[in-house]
C-alpha cells in the first residue's frame, strides 16, 4: 500500500495476555519507529529500527515489550502479561532516511484496551 | 523519556486569527518536524525544516528552523475550523541517533 498499515485497529485483551501489534512500513522506508500514546498525551517513543543496525530500544518501558523487525521490513511489537497501564495507541511510523532526510510518516495506530 | 518543550499547551482563537506555537530543546537539533493529528487519527507531517534558519511555507503554515537549532515555531495564518487539532513539534538529532522526540502537543480549538 502507499502508506504505513498497522494491525489491529482496535484490540481488547484481559489482563495477564500477550499481544502482537503489525506494522507495515512504506515499502522501501529503512527506518521504523513504534510509539505509545496515552489519552490526551503526547508521542511516547518506545523503539527505533533502522537498517540492518541494533535497534535503539531506550524508551521500552519494562521487560514485558519486546519488537522485531523481519527482513527490513514488517515488525511486531509484542506485549506480554498486559496490565491495565498499557492501555494506549501504538503509533508506527518509517521513514526513508536519505540523505539527511527523516521525514516520518505514520500509520492510523492500534488502540490498545487491557480490561 | 526525553521531550522537547513545546508551548502553548492549548489556545482557543477565532476563525480568522494567526496563531503561533514553539518548541525548544536543550539539545541541538538536525532535524525539525512539524505534525497535525486529527482524533483517532495518527499524526500526519506539515512541515520538515533541516538548516538552521530555514524558513518554509506550506499554505497558510509557515515553519522556521531556529538559529541556534535548539528551536523552532510554527505559524498558521487566517485560522479555520478544519485547523482544530493536536500539533506537534518532533526533532532528530541525526546520525546514529535516529529517533525521533516529541513535544507534548499543543491543542488548537478554534470559535466559529
Amino acid at each position: 500500500g502507499a502508506g504505513v498499515s498497522q494491525s489491529p485497529s482496535n484490540k481488547v485483551t484481559e489482563k495477564g495476555k500477550d499481544v502482537e501489534l503489525r506494522c507495515d512500513p512504506i515499502s522501501g522506508h529503512t527506518a521504523l519507529y513504534w510509539y505509545r500514546q496515552s489519552l490526551g498525551q503526547g508521542l511516547e517513543f518506545l523503539i527505533y529500527f533502522q537498517g540492518n543496525s541494533a535497534p535503539d530500544k531506550s524508551g521500552l518501558p519494562s521487560d514485558r515489550f519486546s519488537a522485531e523487525r523481519t527482513g527490513g521490513s514488517v515488525s511486531t511489537l509484542t506485549i506480554q502479561r498486559t496490565q491495565q497501564e498499557d492501555s494506549a495507541v501504538y503509533l508506527c511510523a518509517s521513514s526513508l532516511v536519505a540523505r539527511g532526510n527523516t521525514e516520518a510518516f505514520f500509520g492510523q495506530g492500534t488502540r490498545l484496551t487491557v480490561v | 523519556g526525553q521531550q522537547l518543550n513545546q508551548s502553548p499547551q492549548s489556545m482557543f482563537i477565532q476563525e480568522g486569527e494567526d496563531v503561533s506555537m514553539n518548541c525548544t530543546s536543550s539539545s541541538i537539533f538536525n532535524t525539525w518536524l512539524w505534525y497535525k493529528q486529527d482524533p483517532g487519527e495518527g499524526p500526519v507531517l506539515l512541515i520538515a525544516l533541516y538548516k538552521a534558519g530555514e524558513l518554509t511555507s506550506n499554505g497558510r503554515l509557515t515553519a522556521q528552523f531556529g538559529i541556534t537549532r535548539k528551536d523552532s515555531f510554527l505559524n498558521i495564518s487566517a485560522s479555520i475550523p478544519s485547523d482544530v487539532g493536536i500539533y506537534f513539534c518532533a526533532g532528530n538529532y541525526g546520525g546514529s541517533q535516529g529517533n525521533l522526540i516529541f513535544g507534548k502537543g499543543t491543542k488548537l480549538s478554534v470559535k466559529p
